[in-house]
């Protein structure tokens, strides 16, 4: 089975910290996304990679970076949290290639910024 | 400019009676459609997905969705749910390698 560890479930910081959120794929896929999930809004893309090194703006990426300096990992980076960065961050992975290649998620980071 | 809109955000019904979950999409390409599910404190996990070919998928745990591409919808249904059905299933749009997602659907089975 395909594998989306996330380092950290539950993570509270303040504000103005900067704040590492860890993802680490285990099927040697070249895709890897950070979403943002809010209540009533779903999820929104903030940053994607698809490949080492490479990386896109999503939807969202304003107050974000991101750095992929392994094929297997995907960093999401908070430069300076502020509260309205408090959310679950999900991150996923898939295969390159065909468009239509299934998405694979980790179970979440609720991060709370204080 | 690609969309996609859920018609409900929370859908509750009885233990062994049908639901279906709407979603409809906007989107000037072609698209592939998917449905997932979120149980409780967990990631998403794929139902299902629309890539070509049969309008008709089946997916896990009973559930299936039908692609109308006049309609633009891609309704999700389930003839008898159970109370471990409960979560949130969220609709998504595919292209160029990434999902664009709905604002999801609350399911709340009860006996």
């Amino acid at each position: 089975d395909v594998k989306v560890t996330q380092s950290s479930r539950y993570l509270v910081k303040r504000t103005g910290e900067k704040v590492f959120l860890e993802c680490v794929q285990d099927m040697d896929h070249e895709n890897m996304f950070w979403y943002r999930q809010d209540p009533g809004l779903g999820l929104r893309l903030i940053y994607f990679s698809y490949d080492v090194k490479m990386k896109e703006k999503g939807d969202i990426p304003e107050g974000y970076s991101v750095s992929r300096e392994k094929k297997e990992r995907f960093s999401l980076i908070l430069e300076s949290a502020s509260t309205n960065q408090t959310s679950m961050y999900l991150c996923a992975s898939s295969p390159g290639g065909l468009a239509g290649n299934t998405i694979y998620f980790g179970e979440g980071s609720w991060l709370t910024v204080v | 400019a690609q969309s996609v809109t859920q018609l409900d955000s929370q859908v509750p019904v009885f233990e062994e009676a049908p639901v279906e979950l709407r979603c409809n999409y906007s989107s000037s390409v072609s698209v592939y459609l998917f449905w997932y599910v979120q149980y409780p404190n967990q990631g998403l996990q794929l139902l299902l997905k629309y890539l070509s070919g049969s309008t008709l998928v089946k997916g896990i745990n009973g559930f299936e969705a039908e692609f109308n591409k006049s309609q633009t919808s891609f309704h999700l249904r389930k003839p008898s749910v159970h109370i471990s059905d409960t979560a949130e299933y969220f609709c998504a749009l595919g292209s160029w390698g990434k999902l664009q997602f709905g604002a999801g659907t609350q399911v709340v089975v009860t006996p």
